[in-house]
């Protein structure tokens, strides 16, 4: 059974740092890795999707990596702003096609 | 930009009562998942359909909870009878497996069984 861990649980930084969320999983066959959003009281939405056989996706100040092989994600937030503040959400697909979540990395950014 | 709709948005209701969430996928996906979330456990899978057919149910209590799809356009979750420990965010997503697109949300239903 897929087991997935984000580390940190909370993290609270000032504005302009650069941000590394971790995202480990015990099974290392997967179709996809998903990144996600959560704002406080709203529903998940997408940042970025790493194919199996991708390594890396960015998406203006967001860079997912994929290592399959340590069983490691990383989100990296460059340059962070207060709209960050969130909650991040790791979900790794494997060959059942239905997606395991970690418990997210609560950022909050302040000003 | 096609999104996977969820109603309603709040619910509110007795211990007791039968409480009825409906979810209308993004047209054209065929995948769609139920996902309950709390504080304690987080995302958790209840229900899993591909072509309307249901894959994956274990995580669903079966005395209380079903899921269906009656149609393509339609998936529901039912509770009955609510207990005030379903209380928590429904959440149901939709995707096309075959284009490894990842998943879609929809906004969730927040319940509150008092």
């Amino acid at each position: 059974k897929q087991e997935v861990t984000q580390i940190p649980a909370a993290l609270s930084v000032p504005e302009g740092e650069n941000l590394v969320l971790n995202c480990s999983f015990t099974d290392s066959a997967i179709y996809n890795l998903q990144w996600f959003r959560q704002d406080p009281g709203k529903g998940l939405t997408s940042l970025l999707l790493i194919q199996s056989s991708q390594r890396e996706q960015t998406s203006g100040r967001l860079n997912a990596s994929l290592d399959k092989s340590s069983g490691r994600s990383t989100l990296y937030i460059a340059a962070s702003q207060p709209g960050d503040s969130a909650t991040y959400l790791c979900a790794v697909t494997g060959g059942s096609y239905i997606p395991t979540f970690g418990r997210g990395t609560s950022l909050i950014v302040h000003p | 930009d096609a999104r996977v709709t969820q109603t309603p948005r709040h619910k509110v209701t007795e211990m007791g009562q039968e409480v009825t969430m409906r979810c209308q996928p993004i047209l054209g996906h065929n995948t769609v998942f139920w996902y309950r979330q709390t504080m304690m456990q987080g995302l958790e899978l209840l229900a899993y359909f591909r072509n309307r057919a249901p894959l994956d149910d274990s995580g669903m209590p079966k005395d209380r909870f079903s899921a269906e799809m009656p149609d393509a356009t339609l998936a529901t979750l039912k509770i009955q009878p609510s207990e005030p420990r379903d209380s928590a965010v429904y959440f149901c997503a939709s995707g096309l497996v075959e284009s490894a697109g990842g998943y879609t949300f929809g906004s969730g239903t927040r319940l509150t069984v008092v």
